[in-house]
């Protein structure tokens, strides 16, 4: 079965506090990971796709890289404004749907 | 501006009755999708729909019925036999085969009192 775990489920900086969100996956080969951010009483909205091992994307702030293992989503100097819920999830094998992670709160604090 | 719209943002039902949620897209995506998601937990695909008069279920389908009838629509009616149907529904739409890179609506918190 396929599994996405996010840590931590929390996450409180200050701004420009950089640091690293976790997407750790077991799932039978990756098609593909992507990384959403849900505001609150929103719906997600898509930020990257990751496919392979050693790929990197980066938007503004944020940086989302892939290992065979894990995502990391990294936060350089983050802003109030990037706090959100950030969410990954998986495309597997012959799976036609994704596997979603619970998520990360992220909270940037001025 | 093209978008996707949910609504009501907010709906309150008595236990055993069936209630239907709305979502209605302009950006002439072929495919759309219904999501549940729980505190606590990822985003669960209830059904979805790559065309018209075609939809197929996801992982949590029980309890839960949709119609295609036109490509801008895709209503969900949550029935009596959902036995937990209290949640936030979602409802996302994209151009075929690129469902994870779907446009999300604002979605709706269902509550069953």
């Amino acid at each position: 079965e396929d599994q996405v775990t996010q840590s931590p489920e929390a996450l409180r900086l200050q701004e420009g506090e950089s640091s690293s969100l976790n997407c750790s996956y077991t799932v039978s080969g990756l098609r593909g990971l992507f990384w959403y951010r849900q505001d609150p009483g929103k719906g997600p909205e898509f930020l990257f796709t990751l496919y392979s091992a050693g790929e990197e994307k980066e938007k503004e702030r944020l940086k989302a890289t892939l290992t065979k293992k894990e995502s990391f989503l990294h936060i350089t100097a983050p802003k109030p404004e990037d706090s959100a819920t950030y969410l990954c999830a998986v495309r597997a094998g012959s799976a036609r749907q994704l596997t979603f992670g619970s998520g990360t709160q992220l909270t940037v604090l001025p | 501006d093209g978008g996707i719209t949910q609504s009501p943002k907010y709906l309150f039902r008595k236990e055993g009755q069936n209630v239907t949620l709305s979502c209605e897209q302009n950006l002439n995506h072929d495919a759309m999708y219904w999501y549940r998601q729980d505190p606590g937990q990822g985003l669960r695909l209830i059904y979805y729909s790559q065309i018209v008069n075609d939809f197929q279920k996801g992982d949590i389908a029980e309890g839960y019925s949709v119609s295609r009838e036109k490509k801008e629509s895709f209503p969900l009616t949550v029935t009596s036999a959902q036995k937990n149907p209290t949640a936030f529904y979602l409802c996302a739409s994209s151009i075929s085969r690129r469902e994870a890179e779907a446009f999300f609506g604002q979605g709706t918190r269902l509550t069953v009192v």
